[in-house]
């Protein structure tokens, strides 16, 4: 079956820089979730979308931004990096449609580095 | 605010031994439950997870989870630890209603003695 795929799976960057983290969710899956693990962390949630749309939003700093596009693929931009963001960048999709039974299928991260 | 505690940070046990983590969790509402295990450098893939029905849920590669209510917990355990099960293992909630962002307890990470 297919799985939630994500790009690149490592990128290291300089501070200042900016990142570009991709996710391409299950098909039919019409909702993408992005996730934020710091070492020895526990994932936190950063923001989501729906059709298209933001439907929530976590502790997603400023100098970051997403959105969802029409294939339902989901981009993270990342800019002025700093060290503190190092840490690995999870996405995940789920079938709104199923409302109840929202179970959210993960990718196998992006592990970002800034140096 | 809804949390999710993982009272055991490390766990060590012996392969073949009994095993049982632990997690509570605090929301107005019995929330979907899930337990997800994530080894080193890898993603989150799901055991098992809990919506509705029979409080005991089966789940992959042997592990099984109890639901009680009373106790807001959502306990996984294992009768019998492979080596192989050494990993973090993360309880996830997500609200009955409003958002579906998951919240994660601060995990668990097993270590499994030969």
């Amino acid at each position: 079956a297919a799985g939630v795929i994500q790009s690149p799976r490592h990128l290291i960057k300089e501070k200042r820089e900016t990142a570009t983290l991709k996710c391409y969710p299950i098909p039919r899956h019409d909702t993408v979730y992005w996730y934020q693990q710091g070492p020895g962390q526990d994932p936190q949630f950063l923001i989501s979308f729906y059709e298209k749309m933001q439907s929530d939003k976590g502790s997603i700093p400023d100098r970051f931004s997403a959105q969802q596009f029409s294939d339902y693929h989901s981009e993270l931009n990342m800019s002025s990096l700093e060290l503190g963001d190092s840490a690995l960048y999870f996405c995940a999709s789920s079938l709104e449609g199923l409302a109840k039974y929202n179970e959210q299928f993960f990718g196998p991260g992006t592990r970002l580095t800034v140096l | 605010a809804q949390s999710v505690t993982q009272p055991d940070i490390h766990i060590t046990v012996s392969e073949g031994a009994s095993l049982e983590l632990r997690c509570n969790y605090s929301y107005g509402a019995t929330p979907y439950l899930f337990w997800y295990v994530q080894s080193p450098g890898q993603g989150l893939q799901l055991l098992l997870k809990y919506f509705s029905g029979d409080t005991l849920v089966q789940g992959i590669k042997g592990f099984e989870a109890e639901f009680k209510r009373s106790q807001s917990s959502f306990n996984l355990r294992k009768p019998s630890v492979h080596w192989s099960d050494a990993a973090e293992y993360f309880c996830a909630v997500v609200p009955t209603s409003g958002t579906y962002k998951y919240i994660f307890g601060t995990g668990t990470r097993l270590k499994v003695l030969a």
